[in-house]
């Protein structure tokens, strides 16, 4: 199977700062990378598609500025949570889809992220 | 609006009890149909994978059929055991390459 990893696997920061968190396809190279959202106790929510070498699609209610995506290359993908708060407090979840594997997508373990 | 519901919430069984979980979706044109577990604080592991041609799939254990008339699909555990206790996630996806929508999950707790 191909592997996702996340980087990190948990976070902690202050109010007010910005943390990053990396995906990489480690064996396939991810045309297309998805970025979810999990709540205790919730499910998964898509946050935004991002495709290599273009800008992130963000779902409704997503703020684009607030949550900065960038997928430079074929196996790498960051989002950035800019001027954090305690209510973006979560699981943050990526996908990734390659040509060889268009119709499934891989998941990487996962960044908690605590905002103090 | 496309939606994926996940019957029963909850579930408890003694072991080696054969169980079924329930997924339901609002749009019969899916193009692709998962199954997930999830252990408490972690990542995703992907069960099965049912395509919109296929019917059913196996792994071990495990069975997920797929009735796209009737928008329903459903994984059956066979012989279960405490190790399987987990959040079982299904997601659609609607096109090629497209997001997949999740269902809430059912938290399954085999009891030994």
């Amino acid at each position: 199977g191909a592997v996702v990893s996340q980087h990190p696997s948990w976070v902690i920061c202050k109010s007010g700062t910005s943390v990053k968190i990396e995906c990489r396809s480690l064996d396939f190279q991810a045309t297309t990378m998805f970025w979810y959202r999990q709540f205790p106790k919730q499910s998964l929510m898509l946050m935004a598609t991002s495709n290599e070498g273009s800008k992130a699609t963000y779902e409704q209610g997503v703020e684009k500025d607030k949550f900065l995506i960038n997928h430079a290359s074929l196996t790498l993908s960051t989002l950035t949570v800019t001027s954090a708060h305690p209510e973006d407090s979560s699981f943050y979840i990526c996908s990734a889809s390659g040509w060889e594997k268009e119709n499934e997508q891989f998941f990487g373990p996962g960044t908690r992220l605590t905002v103090l | 609006k496309q939606e994926v519901t996940q019957i029963p919430a909850a579930l408890s069984v003694p072991e080696g009890e054969n169980l079924v979980l329930n997924c339901s979706f609002t749009d019969s044109a899916i193009y692709n149909l998962q199954w997930f577990r999830q252990d408490p604080g972690k990542g995703l592991t992907s069960l099965l994978l049912i395509q919109s041609s296929q019917r059913e799939q196996t792994s071990g254990r495990l069975n997920a059929s797929l009735d796209k008339s009737s928008g329903r699909s459903t994984l059956y555990i066979a012989a279960s055991q405490p190790g399987d206790s987990a959040t079982y996630l299904c997601a659609c996806s609607w096109g090629y390459g497209n997001k997949l929508v999740f269902g809430a999950g059912t938290i399954l707790r085999v009891k030994s």
